[in-house]
């Protein structure tokens, strides 16, 4: 059974990036699938941040994140990573990593992390 | 973007009690594309309903979700005491994939 588990700083200061890993075990993320990201705040809800394909080519992401986001795989870790640069205080949020198919979406889960912009 | 309304807002009930929650789907969607999710306090939301109507795997058949075009439903036949959640809908037709506000049904 595939497990997903998020890791990185609590803590970021404004204007600088959030660095964010998520570590897979019972699955291979170059095996297939995709893999994303996604947000959950108070005053937004849960929010689609990006996903990346299994090969680690041609990550897809929300219009709302796309200047400031970019998500990679490191297939020889089994990680992939998410990286959000200029963050501020509205980028204060529980990350979750996450596998998708296309047949039923984000159907594995990693337990959250929470990441607080503030100086 | 598609925007997800999800109503009520809240759903007070009791354990045993049917519960109908609500998506409404600002454009049309193929129901191919359409999920439903249930959180609990301080855990990832949990996948229930994927296709508009496909339990995922695990989960108890009181769960059902129904609907088309912008109109989508998730049924909870008769509410087990660990029912008690938020629910959310999901749309992962078009991107951006989009989640709903959530539906509260906590005990009456």
């Amino acid at each position: 059974q595939v497990q997903l588990q998020e890791s990185g700083p609590g803590l970021v200061k404004p204007s600088e990036t959030l660095s964010l890993t998520c570590a897979v075990s019972g699955y291979s993320i170059s095996s297939g699938f995709h893999w994303g990201w996604i947000r959950q705040s108070p005053g937004k809800g849960l929010e689609w941040i990006g996903n990346m394909y299994h090969t680690g080519s041609s990550p897809y992401y929300n219009p709302s994140f796309e200047s400031r986001v970019t998500i990679s795989g490191h297939t020889s870790k089994n990680q992939f990573s998410l990286k959000l640069t200029s963050v501020t205080a509205a980028d204060t949020a529980v990350y979750y990593c996450a596998r998708w198919g296309s047949g039923w979406s984000f159907e594995s889960w990693g337990q959250g992390t929470l990441v607080t912009v503030s100086s | 973007e598609i925007v997800l309304t999800q109503s009520p807002g809240t759903l007070s009930l009791s354990p045993g009690e049917r519960a109908t929650l609500s998506c409404r789907a600002s454009q049309s969607l193929s129901s191919t594309y359409l999920a439903w999710y249930q959180q609990k306090f301080g855990q990832a939301p949990r996948l229930l309903i994927y296709g508009t109507s496909s339990r995922a795997t695990g989960v108890p058949d009181r769960f059902s979700g129904s609907g088309s075009g912008t109109d989508f439903t998730l049924t909870i036949s008769r509410l087990e005491p660990e029912d008690f959640a938020v629910y959310y809908c999901h749309q992962y037709g078009r991107s951006p994939f989009t989640f709903g506000p959530g539906t509260r049904v906590d005990i009456k």
